[in-house]
């Protein structure tokens, strides 16, 4: 059964500092790795989208990495700000080229405290 | 650019009632995807519709089905609505499924 399963559940950090959300996955074949942010009652932003050929992406302040043969991605938020308190979110797409089929992780807490 | 918009926002039905919910993608993008997101089991994937076709389903009930029109604007229904049926349903739209999604800010659901 194709699992992601993300870690830790939540956190809390200082607002200037960085951290570090883990997403470890059983999905194989594997296709894609998203990153996704959530604030509070709106859909899902996309941060990255990584493919099973890369290790690292960056997005401004958000940088994930991939480890394919581990089937661990993180993703590192740096000098983090207020607005960084969300929930994140890692998908694994087992299948491309129409076949799309994600597997979702239940997602990190973040609050950012001044 | 619009982004993607849902309707209604919110809804209260009943028990054993049916909902329709609506969702149009961004101008071009091809394939619309619905999920489901509660507390308990987080986001779950419903359907994909790309070019009028259901393309992928996920692991639902018959009683949650979907459609397509011509201007990739696409619907959702829930027919014989159950109390965990409750939940938050987002639409994503993308030129072609694999590629970057766009979240609508979703139809927050609850049955009474």
């Amino acid at each position: 059964k194709n699992q992601v399963e993300q870690s830790p559940q939540s956190l809390i950090i200082l607002e200037g500092k960085n951290c570090t959300l883990q997403c470890n996955y059983t999905v194989s074949p594997f296709s894609n790795l998203r990153w996704y942010k959530q604030d509070t009652g709106r859909g899902p932003v996309s941060l990255t989208i990584m493919t099973f050929s890369e290790n690292t992406k960056s997005n401004g302040r958000y940088t994930a990495t991939l480890d394919a043969d581990t089937k661990q991605s993180s993703l590192h938020i740096t000098a983090s700000q207020l607005s960084d308190s969300a929930s994140y979110i890692c998908v694994v797409s087992p299948t491309s080229g129409g076949s799309y089929i994600p597997t979702f992780g239940r997602g990190t807490s973040l609050i950012v405290h001044p | 650019k619009a982004g993607v918009t849902q309707t209604p926002r919110y809804l209260i039905k009943t028990r054993g009632q049916q909902v329709t919910l609506s969702c149009s993608p961004i101008s071009g993008h091809r394939s619309v995807s619905w999920y489901q997101q509660t507390p308990g089991q987080g986001l779950q994937f419903l359907f994909e519709y790309f070019s009028e076709t259901q393309r992928n389903k996920g692991n639902f009930p018959g009683r949650f089905s979907g459609r397509q029109f011509s201007n990739s604007r696409s619907e959702m229904n829930v027919s014989t609505l159950e109390l965990g049926d409750s939940a938050l349903y987002l639409c994503a739209s993308s030129w072609d499924g694999d590629n970057e999604q766009f979240f609508g800010p979703g139809t927050r659901l609850t049955v009474l």
